[in-house]
């Protein structure tokens, strides 16, 4: 069974423009989950979708922004990007939700310059 | 505001002996409480959990202990291997909450 796979692994990007990450969980999973990993701060919950539905977010801003396609596939997006916003972008997925069955993908980093 | 908190960035261990990872919480509406591992380039793994309805729980070489009244929980690996080196993630979770609050991790080292 293929695990998570998240794309792109790396993106370097610069002040003020947006991003799209992509995650495609694993197959049969309806939850995929989003966080950020930065040094310090561990995972922060960015937000969490069931099919097609954001059931929980986190404490972020508005510019990050998230969807779920039919297909379980999850993008996300940060709009207006701020040097803080460099991190590891972490999706996992699960069957239903439970934490105790999400599988994480290899994450993206980004880099905002 | 850090709901979940692990206050030691790193800890260093001998081979054979016993590591303890150490974390708290504040949220008393937590009633699910996991730990992560995680490798360099890797996403981090599910490694054992526990309700809190309970106060011990063991998989082979690891057990994590939960002191409710505390607000506390502990990782324990014995023995301790040097492939057991990576961060370590405690997490919590709530019934119908749909999310996980992840510490800022622990990252462990074990030394041959």
């Amino acid at each position: 069974k293929a695990g998570v796979t998240q794309t792109p692994r790396y993106l370097i990007k610069t002040r003020g423009q947006q991003v799209t990450l992509s995650c495609s969980p694993i197959s049969g999973h309806r939850s995929v989950s989003w966080y950020q990993q930065t040094p310090g701060q561990g995972l922060q919950f960015l937000f969490e979708y069931f099919s097609e539905t954001q059931r929980n977010k986190g404490n972020f801003p508005g510019r990050f922004s998230g969807r779920q396609f039919s297909n379980s596939r999850s993008e996300m997006n940060v709009s207006t990007l701020e040097l803080g916003d460099s991190a590891l972008y972490l999706c996992a997925s699960s069957f239903r939700g439970r934490a105790d069955e999400q599988f994480f993908g290899p994450g993206t980093r980004l880099t905002v310059l | 505001d850090q709901q979940v908190k692990q206050n030691s960035p790193s800890l260093s261990v001998q081979e054979g002996r016993i590591s303890i990872l150490n974390c708290d919480y504040t949220n008393s509406m937590f009633d699910y409480f996991l730990w992560y591992k995680k490798y360099p380039a890797e996403g981090p793994t599910f490694l054992i959990s526990i309700s809190s309805i309970k106060d011990k729980n063991e998989d082979g070489r690891f057990t994590v202990f939960l002191n409710k009244s505390a607000k506390h929980l502990s990782l324990h690996i014995v023995p301790s291997q040097p492939g057991d080196s990576a961060v370590y993630f405690c997490a919590a979770s709530y019934t119908g909450g749909f999310k996980t609050i992840f510490g800022a991790g622990t990252r462990l080292f074990v030394k041959a």
